[in-house]
């Protein structure tokens, strides 16, 4: 079954510092994989998505990640940090065959000044 | 983007009574909507996939008598939580999906806290 790990539930970054977040899947076929940002009292926003084709992956707000098979990974990645990045971050996985979605348990990103 | 709606964005309901929440699709037909339970500090438990016309599919451990689902329509599924108790009191998220192939985005609501007392 496909799931993904997301280790560190806490996350400190300073202001303008790499933010980086890790995510670890489990698929036994091509996965196709998410991240979502939510703030406090809101639904998902997606941030980015890995379906086929090229590895590295752009998104909004400055993110990106990269799609690394031998790695079974796809970290999330923001060269600077901004005090607006502070929220909850979600990795996900698509279940094959249908598109629900397995979450990670998230990273809370705290941005210090 | 397409647009997912949810209604209410809060709402705090005495025991034993029946809340329920919308989840509407504003600018597109969702052929399946899926309903997600968040706890606090938590990630999002995925509850059931609804396809409009049918019955729910719930998620293992999830009561289906508890939780009611009905998708009448391409642009709106209900969540009806039924009986509510304390435990029941969680924030509710729904996501919508303009189609069933795997490249499919899903779009999610604004998410519904609910408060039982």
């Amino acid at each position: 079954a496909q799931s993904v790990t997301q280790l560190g539930s806490h996350v400190s970054v300073s202001e303008g510092a790499l933010v980086l977040l890790r995510c670890n899947y489990s698929s036994s076929v091509p996965p196709y994989l998410f991240w979502y940002v939510q703030y406090p009292n809101q639904g998902l926003q997606l941030l980015l998505k890995y379906t086929t084709g090229a590895t590295l992956v752009k998104g909004i707000n400055g993110f990106e990640a990269e799609f690394k098979k031998s790695e079974t990974s796809f970290h999330l990645t923001k060269p600077s940090a901004h005090m607006s990045d502070a929220a909850e971050y979600f990795c996900a996985v698509r279940l094959y065959g249908n598109n629900r979605l397995a979450f990670g348990k998230g990273n809370q990103v705290v941005v210090i000044p | 983007g397409a647009v997912v709606s949810q209604h209410p964005s809060r709402v705090i309901c005495k025991s034993g009574t029946s809340v329920k929440i919308e989840c509407r699709s504003l600018d597109f037909q969702a052929t399946t909507m899926f309903w997600y339970r968040q706890f606090p500090k938590q990630s999002l438990m995925l509850m059931a996939t609804s396809n409009e016309g049918s019955k729910a599919t719930y998620e293992q451990g999830v009561e289906k008598d508890k939780f009611l689902i009905n998708h009448a329509s391409l642009t709106l599924s209900t969540l009806t939580v039924t009986s509510a108790h304390p435990e029941d009191s969680s924030f509710y998220i729904c996501s919508a999906s303009p189609g069933t192939g795997t490249n499919t985005e899903a779009f999610f609501g604004q998410g519904t806290r609910l408060t039982v007392v």
